[in-house]
């Protein structure tokens, strides 16, 4: 079964920097199609789109609140997807979720998310 | 503030139907891209509700429901039970924003 492990959460100063990583399984993660993505949720808030990163790593894509700041990638051989996030920010606590990405006829969906880590900058 | 506009709270008695809207625009919804709706518990992570505007994946009952037209889309919950007491929210893509878009989550309470 498909399962998302993210990892790397913790408490960081302002303007520090923190890597998240999340180890997928139960599917071909290099798989053509099997684009990846994050989702974050700061305490008491919804659901707000980071990032997409193509399967082969040729795509991304991220939010204005985050461009420029945070990076995403991804190891195909060790089935790990990575989140860069470089001068972090009160307003970037939250807990951070990597999302599988499938399509609809007329959009992309997740099917499948991790369990979360969250960040807590302070 | 979410571009896609959905009802803070609703709530209903056990077995019961409630809706739960979502409004966006002619860069989202009404671009013709797709609706999805995710279902979160508390404390857990989102699950897939609805994808495709209308389609449930496997294992979620079909008293959850959903449709789209223009610029909104909605979700229904019919027999309303004490386990769909969570947060719901809808996702689309924006044209705008060149990004995926959620609603601000509407909280489902059972009376």
């Amino acid at each position: 079964q498909v399962q998302l492990v993210e990892s790397g959460g913790g408490v960081v100063q302002p303007g520090r920097s923190l890597r998240l990583s999340c180890v997928a399984s139960g599917f071909t993660f290099s798989g053509y199609d099997m684009h990846m993505h994050w989702v974050r949720q700061a305490p008491g808030k919804g659901l707000e789109w980071v990032a997409i990163i193509w399967n082969d790593e040729t795509t991304k894509y991220y939010s204005e609140s985050v461009k420029g700041r945070f990076t995403v990638s991804r190891d195909n051989s060790k089935n790990t997807l990575f989140l860069q996030m470089d001068s972090l920010r009160a307003d970037d606590t939250a807990v951070y979720y990597c999302a599988r990405q499938r399509h609809s006829g007329s959009g992309e969906y997740f099917d499948y998310w991790g369990q979360g880590t969250l960040v807590t900058v302070s | 503030q979410s571009v896609l506009t959905q009802p803070p709270s609703v709530s209903g008695a056990p077995g019961q139907r409630v809706t739960i809207s979502c409004t966006g625009s002619s860069s989202n919804i009404g671009a013709g891209y797709d609706v999805h709706w995710y279902q979160q518990l508390q404390g857990t992570a989102p699950k897939l509700l609805i994808y495709g505007n209308i389609n449930r994946p496997s294992g979620v009952p079909d008293r959850f429901s959903a449709s789209k037209s223009g610029t909104s889309a909605s979700l229904a919950i019919t027999g309303l039970q004490a386990e769909d007491e969570a947060d719901y929210y809808c996702q689309s893509y924006d044209s705008s924003v060149s990004g995926y878009v959620f609603g601000i989550g509407t909280k489902v309470t059972v009376l």
